[in-house]
């Protein structure tokens, strides 16, 4: 079965610091796609990014870094100088290119980032 | 670019009540989906459209709930008669194409309180 956990309920950090959201994919596929979304008070979702299976390239964008390890299943993002405008919910997702799995997303990791 | 627009943003009924909800998706993406976001849950996929044809219903309570897209373009979500447990947020979100494995963008949500 697919499978999203994002273990961590509430992170709290001061502003400036670093943070890092873990998230643990559960797949039997081969080839999957794992994303991750910002959701702020708004309430919009808003896509930050997405990796394939088969490329474990770590990527940077900015203060945002991904950490992609299949020996782990793990999909962790990290913040680095935190800001108080990073303060939201982050979800992770699964999306499988096979049979009828569906575009899975964990339970979320909200972060508060305090002045 | 417009992103996607929903309305309303607020919603709040009597349970055994009907309610509607409209989404419009940003111009040119094929695919549009409803979820479902209980508070402190990841959204939940209730049923995905390519054009105006559906991909994907199998998490949706047919009972009760309903959805048309006509003419590819916009759609619609009903709920015929609500229950307490459909208190919600309801997210529409569209994309160019597949669905599964491409980014999807995300409208505001309707809040739906059924008391």
């Amino acid at each position: 079965a697919q499978k999203v956990t994002q273990a961590q309920t509430e992170i709290s950090v001061v502003e400036k610091e670093d943070v890092t959201l873990d998230c643990v994919y559960e797949t039997r596929d081969t080839t999957y796609y794992l994303f991750w979304y910002k959701q702020p008070p708004s309430g919009e979702l808003v896509f930050l990014i997405r990796r394939n299976s088969f490329d474990e390239q770590n990527e940077i964008s900015g203060r945002y870094s991904w950490n992609f390890q299949k020996s782990t299943s793990s999909f962790n993002f990290t913040i680095t100088a935190s800001q108080v405008v990073d303060s939201a919910v982050y979800f992770c997702a699964l999306g499988s290119t096979s049979g009828t799995y569906k575009y899975i997303f964990g339970t979320g990791t909200r972060l508060k980032v305090l002045a | 670019e417009a992103g996607v627009a929903q309305s309303p943003r607020y919603k709040i009924i009597e349970k055994r009540q009907s309610v509607a909800f409209w989404c419009n998706p940003i111009s040119g993406h094929a695919t549009l989906y409803w979820y479902q976001q209980i508070l402190g849950q990841g959204p939940k996929l209730l049923i995905q459209f390519q054009n105006n044809g559906v991909v994907d219903d199998s998490q949706l309570p047919k009972d009760r709930f309903s959805a048309e897209r006509l003419k590819g373009v916009d759609s619609t979500l009903k709920i015929q008669p609500a229950k307490l447990e459909d208190s919600a947020v309801y997210l529409c979100a569209s994309s160019l194409a597949g669905g599964r494995v491409v980014p999807q963008y995300f409208g505001p949500g309707t809040r739906l309180t059924v008391l």
